[in-house]
């Protein structure tokens, strides 16, 4: 069964600066990657999604993220943050043939401080 | 177009209670989903159904939850008796079939509390 494991629970930063958000994962097979962002009293949205081919994803509101197969890793960055990008962070795993089914990390704050 | 409707989106009932919190999914969408949230164990997948059938309710924590999806539009899940230790936010979700890389959109959430 495959785990994802988010490295930090809470990420402060001020405005203006890069974010690193990490994520590791476990599996025993090929896996898809994800990550969603879940704004105050909101669903999940889809940031970007990792399914093959060049490593560096391109999402949405400026976020990238690399996969690193040798490292097991699907780390989220952004090179200048906003305060509106204040939000919880998920990072979500799908093994190949498991029919969409999402195992998700615990989770990592951010939050931006003027 | 419309995402995943849910509802309600606020609920707070007695303990013993039954709850029924309903979904709708995106038009044309195979898959549908029902996450829990809580601060304690995070998002956790409870059932999820393939067109219209259950494939895996391995996440449905007790004989008091249960889920139906009589057709390819409306889901229902349903607490009875419902307990404080349910207090969570419910989310449904859907995808379209065709692969596990589809990405699954969410509703809003049902916020449930149950005093």
């Amino acid at each position: 069964a495959q785990s994802v494991t988010q490295l930090d629970s809470q990420v402060p930063v001020f405005e203006e600066a890069p974010v690193e958000l990490r994520c590791n994962y476990s599996s025993s097979v090929s896996v898809y990657l994800f990550w969603y962002v879940q704004y105050p009293n909101q669903g999940l949205q889809l940031l970007l999604k990792y399914l093959s081919g060049s490593t560096l994803v391109k999402g949405i509101n400026g976020f990238e993220a690399e996969f690193n197969k040798s490292q097991t890793s699907f780390h989220l960055r952004k090179p200048s943050v906003h305060i509106s990008d204040t939000a919880e962070y998920f990072c979500a795993v799908s093994e190949m043939d498991s029919g969409s089914r999402l195992t998700f990390g615990e989770g990592t704050q951010l939050t931006v401080n003027p | 177009d419309a995402g995943v409707i849910q509802s309600p989106r606020h609920e707070v009932t007695e303990m013993g209670q039954e709850v029924t919190l309903r979904c709708k999914p995106i038009s044309g969408h195979n898959s549908l989903f029902w996450y829990r949230q809580t601060m304690m164990r995070g998002l956790e997948l409870l059932i999820y159904f393939n067109n219209n059938v259950p494939i895996d309710d391995s996440g449905m924590p007790e004989d008091r939850f249960s889920a139906k999806m009589p057709n390819a539009s409306f889901s229902t899940l349903k607490i009875q008796p419902s307990e404080p230790r349910d207090s969570a936010v419910y989310f449904c979700a859907s995808s379209s079939t065709g692969g596990s890389g589809n990405t699954i959109y969410f509703g809003e959430g049902s916020w449930l509390t149950v005093v």
